[in-house]
């Protein structure tokens, strides 16, 4: 099936430093969304992205909805121990009448205290 | 709010023996439910889409006789792995919709970690 580009495909970082990562698609998207996903646990939304060129922010958190709608970033700044785990991105458009997703392979994200 | 859950959250059965899986939105109902399979250090894959009171829309190549699936209510739906084997052992994630301001958007279960010996 379809994914989405996600790079990195992983990053180790010291506590305190800012994170990046992307995402690329060549399918335009109603929306992007970002999840992070624990070790045996679902994916937790964290930030949904509808508007091209929205730039939207949670916390610690930042990410930008791209202005042709085929890319997002995701920053996190100051980051702590916690932040570890696995971050995707998902495009989400309308497919026979339902909201599909489609996700990114993932950025393995490891903090260093 | 906008919890979702799931039951079991990891079961161990035979070969050839069936597996069910519930999905339930706990404070909200849910316009329609997915459910994903996650092999391990891969991403999320769309299995089937599910809208309460009607058959599931399956992707290509997910048989439908094999993951049978149920929307019976609006916060209940149910996945069942039929006649399953070793190569069906998986972290199976179902997502609720929820109409929001403008958006459905998609909250996922917590999982579950279906092993066949």
């Amino acid at each position: 099936g379809q994914q989405l580009n996600q790079s990195p495909q992983s990053m180790f970082i010291q506590e305190g430093e800012d994170v990046s990562m992307n995402c690329t698609s060549s399918s335009i998207f109603n929306t992007w969304l970002w999840y992070k996903q624990d070790p045996g646990e679902g994916p937790v939304l964290l930030i949904a992205l509808y508007k091209a060129g929205e730039l939207t922010s949670n916390g610690r958190l930042t990410a930008q909805f791209g202005i042709t709608r085929k890319d997002s970033f995701l920053n996190i700044s100051a980051s702590i121990p916690s932040d570890v785990g696995i971050y995707f991105c998902a495009g989400q458009k309308t497919q026979g009448g339902s909201e599909k997703l489609v996700f990114g392979k993932g950025t393995k994200l490891t903090v260093n205290p | 709010g906008a919890v979702v859950s799931q039951h079991p959250s990891r079961v161990i059965c035979k070969s050839g023996t069936s597996v069910k899986i519930e999905c339930r939105s706990l404070d909200f109902q849910a316009t329609t439910m997915f459910w994903y399979r996650q092999f391990p250090k891969q991403s999320l894959m769309l299995m089937a889409t599910s809208n309460e009171g009607s058959k599931a829309t399956y992707e290509q190549g997910v048989e439908k006789d094999k993951f049978l699936i149920n929307h019976a209510s609006l916060t209940l739906s149910t996945l069942t792995v039929t006649s399953a084997h070793p190569e069906d052992s998986s972290f199976y994630i179902c997502s609720a919709g929820r109409l929001g301001v403008s958006k459905e958007t998609q909250y996922f279960g917590p999982g579950t970690r279906l092993l066949v010996l």
